[in-house]
């Protein structure tokens, strides 16, 4: 699991409240990811990032933001939560563009 | 827009049994093909990486194989086992290097 770990594995939110989900590495990887996965739609990229303060937008990145401060946490912020964004969210990391290693996922749901 | 699917969505086969899960792709320009495996409740775990320049990739029990042209992947698996019981993703890499496209997934029971 490269050292990957993701805070908090569960929450609960309403709609219209911030959220923010961390992921912390311990294997010092360059590239950072934050995927949805949810039924009918597989795992869909929302941001990654190729270092410190480099971010990019990926295929579902509407409603979402994301900071990168330290090459160790990549922090995936909801502005306000909304029903839509009841998902697993997980993070992934890589020390190459094409080699990803995932952690084991936050569940969070949108009342 | 790059996209993946895979076939079956499920499977269930006797322990022992050999079995070849599908993958296909629509555009052929990609930089790899990744296989995972995900188990209930669980992040994903890499199993084979095939460059795009490669035919096939082998891990112990597990081949896969890439056929650029056709757009296919196929990851087969010898001897399965109830260990083996978990959804199995394919993935392709853009050329950019940026974005990987997963498929849904086969979940694949392995009886005893």
């Amino acid at each position: 699991d490269a050292g990957i770990t993701q805070s908090p594995r569960h929450k609960v939110t309403e709609t219209g409240t911030p959220v923010t989900l961390r992921c912390h590495q311990t294997e010092n990887h360059r590239y950072m990811y934050w995927y949805r996965q949810d039924p009918g739609h597989g795992l869909r990229l929302i941001h990654y990032s190729y270092g410190v303060k480099d971010t990019d937008k990926g295929e579902v990145s509407d409603g979402y933001s994301v900071s990168r401060s330290k090459t160790e946490d990549f922090l995936l912020t909801l502005e306000s939560a909304t029903s839509s964004q009841t998902s697993v969210y997980f993070c992934a990391t890589g020390s190459q563009v094409d080699t990803q290693y995932f952690g084991p996922g936050t569940r969070l749901t949108v009342l | 827009k790059q996209e993946v699917t895979q076939i079956p969505a499920a499977l269930s086969v006797p322990e022992g049994e050999n079995l070849v899960l599908n993958c296909s792709f629509t555009d052929s320009a990609i930089y790899n093909l990744q296989w995972f495996r995900q188990d209930p409740g669980k992040g994903l775990t890499s199993l084979l990486l095939i460059q795009s320049s490669q035919r096939e990739q082998t891990s112990g029990r597990l081949n896969a194989s890439l056929d650029k042209s056709s757009g296919r992947s196929t990851l087969y698996i010898a001897a399965s086992q109830p260990g083996d019981s978990a959804t199995y993703l394919c993935a392709g890499l853009e050329t950019s290097g940026s974005r990987l496209t997963f498929g849904e997934g086969t979940q694949l029971t392995v009886n005893p």
